[in-house]
Formats: C-alpha cells, structure tokens, sequence
C-alpha cells in the first residue's frame, strides 16, 4: 500500500546550519507530494507540495523536489533560524477510492538553537 | 478569514463514555477531512466529506466511530464506549473542492480517556 517513510528526530542544529530532512514514499500511480509543517502550539500547515516528477516546491527559503526514480521528496533548507523549530511531517495524496486522504509520515522535530 | 476550528481543544473523559468532537470548516470549503494523531505516530486518516456524505470512511478504526456533516458546514465526531486507546489528537481540515487541493487543518482537540 501507500506509505511515507521519513528520518527520525529529533534533527538539532544550530542556527545558520544547512538541513536536510529525508522523505521517500511508497506509491502506486502518481502521487501528490506534500511537507506541512507544525510550529509550537500551532495546527499544522502547509509548507510546499509538488503535483509531479522533477517539480520543486518553495516557500519560505525550504525547498524540495519530486525524485520519481528514488521516489523522495527531501526538504532542504540552506540555512536554518531559530523560528524554524517545529515537527515537519511529509505526505502523499492517499490515491485512495476519493483519491484526496494524505499518508502521513510520522513527522521529524527540529530545533535550531541560537 | 476564519480559518477551520474545533472544539473543544481538550477532552478528558472515562473509559466507556461517549464523546463527541466538532470541526466547522473553512466556510465554501466542500471537503472534510478528520485525522487522528496518537503520540509518536504520523496523521492517520478517519473519514472524508464532500458535502454531506462521506465516500470515503475507510480510516475509521472501529464501528464505535461515526461521523455526520450537515452540509457544508459543521461535522462532528463521535467515539462510543471510549477505549483508552483512543486517546490521540483528533485532527479536521477542509479544501475547496477535495482532491489534491490544500487541506487547511484546525488545531485539534486532545483527546484523554482513562
């Protein structure tokens, strides 16, 4: 069935560090590609998506790209602030009867000290 | 706008009470979505609206969960004879239209059976 698989936390860095948060998913078809994100206290949002293969998603300098052949979508940023400390959670469009429910991974925390 | 909101943000109830939780989506949005989150795990899926029927109900754990929408509009979910394995956050969002459009989720209610 359709699964995410992404890295275990908690990732700590300090500021201005580069991050690399690894995804890779399990799919039939051609699914959606998600990272939302979940600040302290906050509901989870979404961070960026990507509709097919070798699309990249951005926002807010984080980054990723839809690897078809390694089936990944890992989340980059090229340096980290202390604001970005938050669960970041990658998903996949569920691709399910309704094709709309998201397969979740299990999230990944970060915290950036200063 | 009013982003999705639920209520209420924290339940403490005994095991085999019935609860009940609310999610009013974002207003126009005809998809419903609820997710749970149990401690350590990823966001599983429960049940998806459009509208006021629910085509897809393949995440519901148990037949002690049901779910109702009037609408468009507010949903509420409801877990009889609650186990304490049901304790978990229980997650709604809401998109335009479903599919792969953005689902904006609420912040949750925690859900506490002992």
């Amino acid at each position: 069935g359709n699964s995410v698989t992404q890295m275990e936390g908690p990732v700590t860095l300090s500021e201005e560090a580069f991050l690399t948060i690894n995804c890779t998913y399990t799919a039939t078809g051609y699914p959606s590609l998600f990272w939302y994100v979940q600040y302290p206290g906050e509901g989870l949002q979404l961070l960026l998506k990507a509709t097919k293969a070798d699309d990249k998603g951005s926002n807010k300098g984080f980054e990723a790209t839809y690897r078809k052949e390694t089936t990944s979508f890992h989340l980059e940023k090229g340096s980290v602030q202390v604001s970005d400390s938050a669960v970041y959670f990658c998903a996949l469009s569920g691709l399910n009867q309704a094709g709309t429910a998201l397969i979740f991974g299990k999230g990944t925390t970060l915290s950036v000290s200063s | 706008g009013a982003g999705v909101s639920q209520s209420p943000s924290n339940k403490v109830t005994e095991k085999g009470k019935d609860v009940e939780l609310r999610c009013d989506p974002i207003s126009g949005h005809t998809a419903l979505y609820w997710y749970r989150q149990r401690l350590g795990q990823g966001l599983e899926f429960l049940i998806y609206f459009q509208g006021n029927s629910a085509p897809d109900k393949s995440g519901l754990p148990s037949d002690r969960f049901s779910a109702e929408r009037t609408g468009e509009s507010v949903s509420t979910l409801t877990i009889q004879r609650t186990q304490q394995e049901d304790s978990a956050v229980y997650l709604c969002a809401s998109s335009q239209r479903g599919g792969i459009e953005t689902q904006y989720f609420g912040p949750g209610t925690r859900l506490l059976v002992l």
